[in-house]
């Protein structure tokens, strides 16, 4: 069954805004990561985290093992934000994806 | 760093054909990955393995085998290509940390048409 539930499926934005990504699990996780799928198809490791939170220019993640959540935030979107955005949480060695957030930025 | 390079980047088969995608590692990671992704769908893990001559079946198994020959490569095979199927098939690569998780890098991808 699934493991990871993502959410929203998809967001629109306008450009300066912001918004934030939900992947809930169905059981404990020990690590979680967010990647975001490029326009050839490859998968960016945007962040891993096993705990708390990390923050990379206007992304901001956040893991929580013990409520089975994790968000990516993402603050001031540009143009260039746009794309899909997929979680992935980790459980000995297995990643289990989420179903991925179609992330639209317009001006 | 490190890079995952797959082989080939684009595959065209025909129906009932075998096929055989590869994939090769320089991180010196224990386990590679398998994953297969359809559009608007996320990602299914085909095959893993952990070590040398290890293999795991994923939740996707059934229709593919996969070979670890050495830890630096990891190759699939589509045992009979389906007509019209259309995918991405992802290689993947980790640390193995007995039961922790480690961070996961991923290949470019191979894009299989089936015609």
């Amino acid at each position: 069954g699934d493991q990871v539930e993502q959410s929203p499926s998809a967001l629109s934005l306008h450009e300066g805004t912001g918004s934030a990504l939900r992947c809930n699990f169905t059981t404990t996780m020990r690590a979680v990561q967010w990647f975001r799928k490029n326009s050839r198809g490859s998968l960016i490791n945007l962040f891993y985290l096993a705990s708390g939170t990390k923050e990379n220019g206007r992304l901001k993640s956040a893991f929580d093992s013990k409520e089975r959540y994790s968000t990516l935030h993402i603050r001031d979107a540009q143009l260039e934000d746009s794309g899909t955005y997929f979680c992935a949480a980790s459980n000995y060695n297995v990643l289990y994806f989420g179903s991925g957030t179609k992330l639209t930025v317009e001006p | 760093g490190g890079i995952i390079t797959q082989t080939p980047k684009f595959l065209i088969g025909q129906e009932g054909q075998k096929l055989t995608l590869k994939c090769q590692q320089n991180f010196n990671h224990d386990t590679m990955y398998w994953y297969r992704q359809d559009s608007g769908k996320g990602l299914r893990l085909i095959y893993y393995s952990i070590t040398e001559n290890d293999l795991q079946k994923g939740d996707l198994s059934e229709g593919y085998d996969a070979s670890r020959e050495k830890k630096s490569s990891f190759s699939l095979t589509v045992t009979s290509a389906q007509k019209n199927e259309m995918a991405v098939f992802l290689c993947a690569s980790s640390i193995h940390l007995g039961q922790g998780s480690t961070e996961v890098f991923f290949g470019k991808g191979t894009r299989l048409t089936v015609v």
